[in-house]
Order: structure tokens, then C-alpha cells, then sequence
């Protein structure tokens, strides 16, 4: 049968809001997350990351908050632009020792200007 | 610094051929990762390689294999093509795997005919 594509849940902001785009991952286990912006045609761009010794960590423009009860990340984007429309995804990396990345269904956020 | 290098960006195989695909990673790092990205599935992890060896494959078939050059280029190869494996094929790059930033290329366009 056809396969059916992951329907991504959608923010829509705009342009100058604060968005707030949440994630859940999967294992307790997990000690390191980073938050990818991937575009149309292109591969994934680094945002930011944090450990798991951490409940918070700011970039320019973005903070990443970390609830290791719910497994809860969320990315914060402050003063949101139309440049920064993209799919978002959260990774967790399963095992500290190798490069593994699980990564969520992501969501696509729209800016209008 | 030059980031993640992927070749081909395009390509398009009939059932049954293999193909082999090229990553270049950011100069200085030396853990490589595959990642197949399917509108179905998402992103899910094939392998990565680290210094030559092959430290952790992800769930897909023995089709489905790898290598690492001793300048860390990494190369990865599907044999005997079936249609399901028409995707986006990513690599990342990093450091030294484990908790560290990875970063991904343009990707490869794989198309099944």
C-alpha cells in the first residue's frame, strides 16, 4: 500500500512573536539533546544542544529548557522572523559512548510576516 | 571551515543496481553517521563509523553497509535497490561521536525507479 508521510504538527506565528515548539523523547536514559532547523531541500542545521546535568541553555535568540521527569524538551524562539520557518526537530543520543541520534517527528513552524 | 560534503546532491537507480554514496566530513572530525530520512519513517540512524570502524548500526538490512577512509571520509552502500529505498541520505559529522555537536550535510537524493 502507499505509505503514508508523518503529518507534522504546525506552529504558525508572526513575525516578531515568541515561538515555543515542545518535543518529547523517548528514553529516561538519554543524557544529551540537540535541536535541529532543517529547510526545504536541505539537510539539518545545528541549533543548540544541552546535556542532561542541565535544565536550561541559552543561544542567540534560542533557549532549550529540559524536563528530565516528563521527557519534555521545549526550543524557544524569541523575536521570530520569517527566515526562521523550517521543521524543527528535537534529537536524543542513547548512548553517551557513539554518535546515535533518535529523532522526533518534528514540527513545522510558519512565520508570517 | 568547510562543512559536511555530501556526493552526489542527485541520483536515480533502477531496482536491483547498488549505489554508493560519499561524505566528507568537517576537517578534524572523526565520527561519521548515516541517517535515511523518508517522508513514512523520518529520520531514522543506519550507522556511524568512527576511526575506520563501524561503532553502531542502526536497524535496516544487510544491504545497507558502510566504510571509513583513514582521512575520515566515509562511504556508504545499498545493494540490490528495491523501491522503499527512494530517500534522503544524510550524514553528520562530529567530533568524537558520543555527546558531541553533530552536523549534517546537504544530503543525497536517492530515487528508485
Amino acid at each position: 500500500g502507499e505509505s503514508v508521510g508523518l503529518h507534522l504538527p504546525t506552529l504558525s506565528v508572526q513575525e516578531g512573536d515568541n515561538s515555543i515548539i515542545n518535543c518529547a523523547y523517548s528514553n529516561s536514559a538519554s543524557d544529551y539533546f540537540i535541536w535541529y532547523k532543517q529547510e526545504s531541500g536541505k539537510g539539518p542545521q545545528f541549533i543548540i544542544d544541552i546535556r542532561s546535568n542541565m535544565d536550561k541553555r541559552q543561544g542567540q535568540r534560542v533557549t532549550v529548557l529540559l524536563n528530565k521527569t516528563v521527557k519534555h524538551l521545549s526550543l524557544q524562539i524569541a523575536a521570530t522572523q520569517p527566515g526562521d520557518s523550517a521543521v524543527y526537530f528535537c534529537a536524543e543520543n542513547l548512548n553517551s559512548g557513539y554518535s546515535t541520534l533518535t529523532f522526533g517527528k518534528g514540527t513545522m513552524l510558519l512565520v508570517s510576516p | 571551515k568547510a562543512g559536511v560534503t555530501q556526493t552526489p546532491r542527485y541520483l536515480i537507480k533502477t531496482r536491483g543496481q547498488q549505489v554508493t554514496l560519499s561524505c566528507s566530513p568537517i576537517s578534524g572530525h572523526r565520527s561519521v553517521s548515516w541517517y535515511q530520512q523518508t517522508p513514512g519513517q523520518g529520520l531514522q540512524f543506519l550507522f556511524e563509523y568512527f576511526s575506520e570502524t563501524q561503532r553502531n548500526k542502526g536497524n535496516f538490512p544487510g544491504r545497507f553497509s558502510g566504510r571509513q577512509f583513514s582521512n575520515s571520509r566515509s562511504e556508504m552502500n545499498v545493494s540490490t535497490l528495491e523501491l522503499g529505498d527512494s530517500a534522503l541520505y544524510l550524514c553528520a559529522s562530529s567530533f568524537s561521536g558520543g555527546n558531541t555537536e553533530a552536523f549534517f550535510g546537504q544530503g543525497t537524493r536517492l530515487t528508485v525507479v
